[in-house]
């Protein structure tokens, strides 16, 4: 089956630029997650949809990170402004269901300069 | 809170040696714990997980409740080992589905 497929697979910006990053997710899988990993850290949950609505978004900083899931299938995540520490990989990934294997996409590296 | 910590940055043994990687958590209810994998240049994949109890291209690993540990074993490594392996911890509640990490710990197997 085809894999989660996320682009661009990079992307550089200067600070104070915005950014937006997409996920197509496995067709059918009902749970789709964002996960940032800075580098030498392991990955970090931004947000994690269900269908199209929000389960835990408690770790997004979302005076300037926003992501939405329409139509319950692919997702954008948005950074503005972006700040030198979101510099990371922007992971997505996604799942059948909550208690199922999450399968993830290859990721975006964002470069804030 | 949960937490997972993998003490190991780095740990490189020779081919043929014994493997151990190091994954230890923190946690109050009822853990659910995975070994995730990434090889160069691939993506992030699921190696094996706690409740299914089986052997993944010879790598086990065991829940110890007491030490709250879940250490990742291979008799003997081969090079094609060489990856970045991640614990990871999956919680119940209303963060049903979210997967805590560690930081990760890059294995080197030398021929």
């Amino acid at each position: 089956e085809a894999g989660v497929a996320q682009s661009p697979r990079y992307k550089i910006i200067e600070k104070r630029q915005s950014v937006a990053f997409w996920c197509n997710p496995i067709s059918g899988h009902a749970t789709l997650y964002w996960y940032q990993q800075i580098l030498g850290q392991g990955p970090k949950l931004l947000i994690q949809f269900q269908n199209n609505g929000v389960v835990d978004d408690s770790q997004l900083p979302k005076d300037r990170f926003s992501a939405e899931r329409l139509k319950g299938v692919d997702s954008t995540l948005k950074i503005q402004p972006a700040k030198l520490e979101d510099s990371a990989v922007y992971l997505c990934a996604s799942s059948p269901s909550l208690n199922t294997e999450a399968f993830f996409g290859q990721g975006t590296r964002l470069t804030v300069v | 809170a949960q937490r997972v910590t993998q003490p190991e940055k780095l740990l490189s043994v020779f081919k043929g040696a014994p493997v151990e990687l190091k994954c230890n958590y923190s946690y109050s209810g009822s853990p659910e714990l995975f070994w995730y994998v990434q090889y160069s240049r691939q993506r992030l994949q699921l190696l094996l997980r706690h409740i299914s109890r089986e052997s993944i291209k010879g790598f086990t690993a065991d829940l110890n409740k007491g030490e709250t540990s879940f250490h990742l074993k291979k008799p003997f490594a081969q090079e094609e080992d060489s990856a970045m392996y991640y614990c990871a911890l999956k919680a119940g509640g209303t963060s049903y589905g979210k997967l805590t990490f560690g930081q990760g710990t890059i294995l080197t197997v030398h021929p």
